[in-house]
């Protein structure tokens, strides 16, 4: 089972739509937790780091819960620009700290 | 600032054949990893380092070796190309190990015939 695991989508939704994605991570020593944005195989981008308390950015909203051991992303007023694909990364603890990737969800925002 | 600069961004190469993707970056960063991704596979971690001189394996390490003798440099060896390495190819660092930005590499296309 991989560490951290995403639903690999795609999901199609119309211009204007909300839409959300969860990631769940395996390892509870995990420390931290972020969404990055990946265009077309280009590297990826940093969206948002994910805090305990739950954190906005404009349009996008992300939450942890350390209980159930997954993560989440929602975005608000879907536009033509927000398609990409969203990855879930943990940083984990095994030793020393790595940062491990979930399989990325593929977002497709329709006019 | 350079950032993270990722050499070569092409490169096709023969079974059995051997080479190194170049990764260095600038910015004192204490944390360096290599990543490859496959189409629907996500990024994989390959191999990171925590410093010069630390080196650690990642989820997918067979057929790659790496060294960290600065804390600039990082690169990734292919012993021996395998067609099941065929992939695109990110190197990564971030200031130190846990609860920071990682920033990228441009990647690099490969191809193993």
């Amino acid at each position: 089972r991989k560490e951290v695991e995403q639903d690999p989508g795609p999901f199609n939704v119309p211009e204007g739509a909300t839409v959300a994605f969860n990631c769940t991570y395996s390892n509870s020593a995990s420390q931290s937790f972020f969404w990055y944005r990946q265009d077309c195989r280009k590297e990826p981008k940093l969206l948002m780091s994910v805090y305990s308390s739950g954190n906005e950015d404009g349009r996008f909203t992300a939450q942890l819960n350390r209980a159930s051991q997954y993560i989440s992303l929602l975005i608000r007023d879907s536009k033509l620009s927000d398609s990409a694909t969203y990855l879930c990364v943990v940083n984990t603890f095994s030793g020393t700290y790595k940062y491990i990737f979930g399989t990325g969800t593929r977002l497709k925002v329709l006019a | 600032n350079a950032g993270v600069t990722q050499t070569p961004k092409f490169q096709v190469l023969k079974t059995g054949q051997s080479m190194t993707l170049q990764c260095a970056q600038d910015m004192n960063h204490e944390y360096m990893s290599w990543y490859r991704q496959d189409p629907g596979m996500g990024l994989r971690l390959i191999h990171y380092s925590v410093g010069a001189g630390i080196t650690d394996q990642g989820e997918v390490p067979n057929g790659y070796n790496v060294s960290r003798s600065t804390t600039e440099d990082f690169p990734l060896r292919l012993l021996s190309a395998a067609p099941s390495q065929t992939s695109v190819y990110f190197c990564a660092s971030s200031y130190r190990q846990n609860n920071e930005k990682l920033f990228f590499g441009s990647g690099t296309q490969l191809s193993v015939l």
